[in-house]
């Protein structure tokens, strides 16, 4: 059971080439999601999606695109990077409870990414 | 914009001695997550507490939340240095997983 896997883990751009991030889990959760990580800034929601085909915009979804075409998968596309684009990415999966219960989201490792 | 401010933003404590780390939030909620990031890896999940609760433990960790405040506070006992890490309060509102993390303490535990 490896949880939730990030690839690749680091990845240097030049402004305007454009890369996919992958995420899988092997848990069967119905969320994901997409967070971008910057010093002082906490976590933020860039998109998510709450099952397979579906998907939609988070905080900061501007410059990214993704797509959920099998459940485990979750893919996050930056079709022309720009250097506000450097960021630690992460990814994250949850198995939905009910309204107002609360789920725990499990997060992958990250992909650290640096546009020049 | 950000849900949950974290205080303070950094604390350094000695081995043994207890870290309390409080997180701030402006709208209502239906529940309030920690989580702890060790550096260069993701976030793991430590506990939760649901809106209508004042107080739970795990282990070493007690979270209260004080809905009148708007506050919640994570308190961990008898510190580690495996301890040193960040943590960061998620708060959850409205429907569909709308979740929003903090900026984060960064814990410092020195042996």
């Amino acid at each position: 059971n490896a949880g939730v896997t990030q690839t690749p883990k680091f990845r240097v751009l030049k402004t305007g080439q454009s890369m996919t991030l992958l995420c899988a889990q092997d848990m069967n959760h119905e969320y994901m999601y997409w967070y971008r990580q910057d010093p002082g800034m906490g976590l933020r929601l860039i998109h998510y999606s709450v099952g397979e085909g579906t998907t939609a915009k988070g905080e900061v979804p501007d410059g990214y695109n993704v797509s959920r075409l099998k459940k485990q998968n979750f893919l996050l596309g930056l079709e022309s990077a720009a250097p506000s684009q450097t960021s630690v990415y992460f990814c994250a999966s949850s198995y939905p409870s009910g309204l107002d219960l609360g789920e725990t989201q499990y997060f992958g490792p990250g992909t650290r990414l640096l546009v020049l | 914009s950000q849900q949950g401010e974290e205080d303070p933003q950094a604390l350094s404590i000695q081995e043994g001695e207890n870290a309390t780390m409080n997180c701030s939030y402006k709208t209502s909620i239906n529940n309030l997550q920690w989580y702890r990031q060790n550096s260069g890896r993701g976030l793991v999940h430590l506990i939760l507490i649901r809106s209508n609760e004042r107080e739970k433990h795990s282990g070493r960790l007690r979270v209260t939340l004080d809905t009148s405040k708007k506050s919640s506070s994570l308190l961990i006992t008898a510190s580690r240095a495996a301890d040193t890490a960040s943590y960061f309060c998620a708060t959850e509102s409205g429907g569909y997983q709308k979740v929003t993390f903090g900026t984060g303490t960064k814990l410092q535990v020195i042996p």
